[in-house]
């Protein structure tokens, strides 16, 4: 039964802490994702790694950073620089060539609450 | 650079009537489009998508979208809706990085009985 897995599917974080959410695939897909998403703007792109040991910043890297060891796992780690952490977060995979029109799959999500 | 607006944050339809969600896109590439859906709490499924081979595209649970070049538009819509529709709703183009993908502000899909 593929797909991701996400955990935990809830986190509760005190200020100044560094937290890791843990993403894993086994659909064999190359590419990864992470996402955070807040109500009423969608998903921004917070990182992505098209192949191991190598990923790049997306559009809200700040305050965020993650490392791509192993195909199947992508953990990201928010850490006390991020300034608003509190959020939704989604990791997503793509199989395929970059330049393919697969599309990505996505885990059931974390939410993170900065107490 | 690639763009998706989804007009209207917010539509409520009738139950068994139809469902229109709106999506016009920017793409200085021949555009990869995609409708994904969230249940609260979820992650994104995705609904269907275009990839050129088709204009008129369906998808699971009875949707469907037209891919209209010349209007920019791949419109999102089902005959007949049920209250299990009631979701977010969001549209995708294929980014300038044909890694990534451009996600719309998503559309709140709610069903009145």
């Amino acid at each position: 039964d593929g797909g991701i897995t996400q955990s935990p599917k809830y986190l509760f974080r005190k200020e100044g802490q560094n937290v890791t959410l843990s993403c894993e695939q086994n659909l064999n897909h190359d590419a990864m994702y992470w996402y955070r998403q807040d109500p009423g703007q969608g998903l921004r792109l917070i990182y992505y790694s098209q192949i191991v040991n190598d990923f790049q910043k997306g559009d809200i890297a700040e305050g965020y950073s993650v490392s791509r060891e192993k195909k199947e796992s992508f953990p990201l780690t928010v850490t006390s620089a991020q300034k608003n952490p509190t959020a939704f977060y989604l990791c997503a995979s793509r199989g395929g060539l970059a330049g393919a029109q697969n599309e990505q799959f996505f885990g059931p999500g974390t939410r993170l609450t900065v107490l | 650079a690639q763009s998706v607006t989804q007009l209207g944050s917010h539509v409520s339809v009738s139950e068994g009537a139809l469902v229109l969600l709106r999506c016009n896109y920017s793409s200085s590439v021949p555009p990869y489009l995609f409708w994904y859906v969230q249940y609260p709490n979820q992650g994104l499924q995705l609904l269907l998508k275009y990839t050129s081979a088709a204009t008129l595209v369906k998808g699971i649970n009875g949707f469907e979208a037209e891919f209209k070049k010349s209007e920019t538009s791949f419109h999102l819509t089902k005959p007949s809706a049920h209250m299990s529709d009631a979701a977010e709703y969001f549209c995708a183009v294929r980014g300038s990085s044909a890694s990534k993908i451009i996600f719309g502000s998503g559309t709140r899909l709610s069903i009145r009985p």
